[in-house]
């Protein structure tokens, strides 16, 4: 158990929906990263947050976005759903804001779109 | 802008060493190497940071060779466990952008 907290683990919807992922990060991590694995694919980066303030930006669609709370837990927010978007979305978190220590993996949230 | 890992897939039988490649056209500042089982979370294997320093796992041994902004994991006398996909993790921007993986297969 990595400590880092991901829901919904799996979420059927059709297209053209909008679905909420959530992350709750290891006690004491600040920094919160999101990533999006297609079938059989790497982890693509979509976004960094550190402390409630977005740090690094990747390859997020506009259709994406994401927030970090005043407690330090993260959602992301995926509108106008198309099929494409099937994935699996990973949360990770560190310690800080800098990536010199270990990424901590949550059990990612499987999105199946129909 | 994402390392390239080589190469795409081993396939090794037990007993067998195995090394991954994995470098980027940016300097680095830190390389990271994950493995992740089919349908898994990442699991963190080892750390290599600017200036030699190296934190990680006792029985996989990796490299960083700053000039030429490529890193190498060495995985001697495989086990079946060692079976996965590893992907080294390159921080370039303050974030962390990881290569498409390396699918490593580990027979009997």
């Amino acid at each position: 158990d990595s400590g880092v907290t991901q829901t919904p683990k799996h979420l059927i919807t059709a297209t053209g929906q909008r679905v909420t992922l959530r992350c709750s990060p290891r006690s004491g991590d600040l920094s919160v990263y999101w990533y999006q694995q297609s079938l059989d694919q790497g982890l693509q980066f979509l976004i960094q947050y550190y402390n409630g303030e977005e740090r690094a930006k990747g390859n997020i669609l506009e259709r994406f976005s994401a927030q970090q709370f005043p407690d330090l837990h993260s959602e992301l927010n995926l509108s106008s759903l198309e099929l494409g978007d099937s994935a699996l979305y990973f949360c990770a978190s560190s310690v800080d804001a800098g990536v010199t220590g270990e990424l901590f993996f949550g059990e990612g949230s499987r999105l199946t779109v129909l | 802008q994402q390392p390239v890992q080589s190469p795409q897939a081993v396939i090794l039988r037990e007993g067998e060493d195995a090394v991954i490649n994995c470098s980027s056209s940016k300097a680095l500042y830190s390389v990271h190497w994950y493995r992740q089982k089919h349908g898994e979370a990442p699991i963190f294997l080892m750390i290599l940071l600017k200036g030699g320093e190296q934190k990680g796992h006792d029985k996989i041994s990796a490299s960083f060779n700053e000039k030429k902004q490529q890193s190498s994991l060495y995985l001697t006398a495989s086990q079946l466990s060692y079976s996965g996909t590893y992907f080294c993790g390159t921080e370039i921007y303050d974030d962390m952008r990881f290569g498409a993986g390396t699918r490593l297969t580990v027979k009997p």
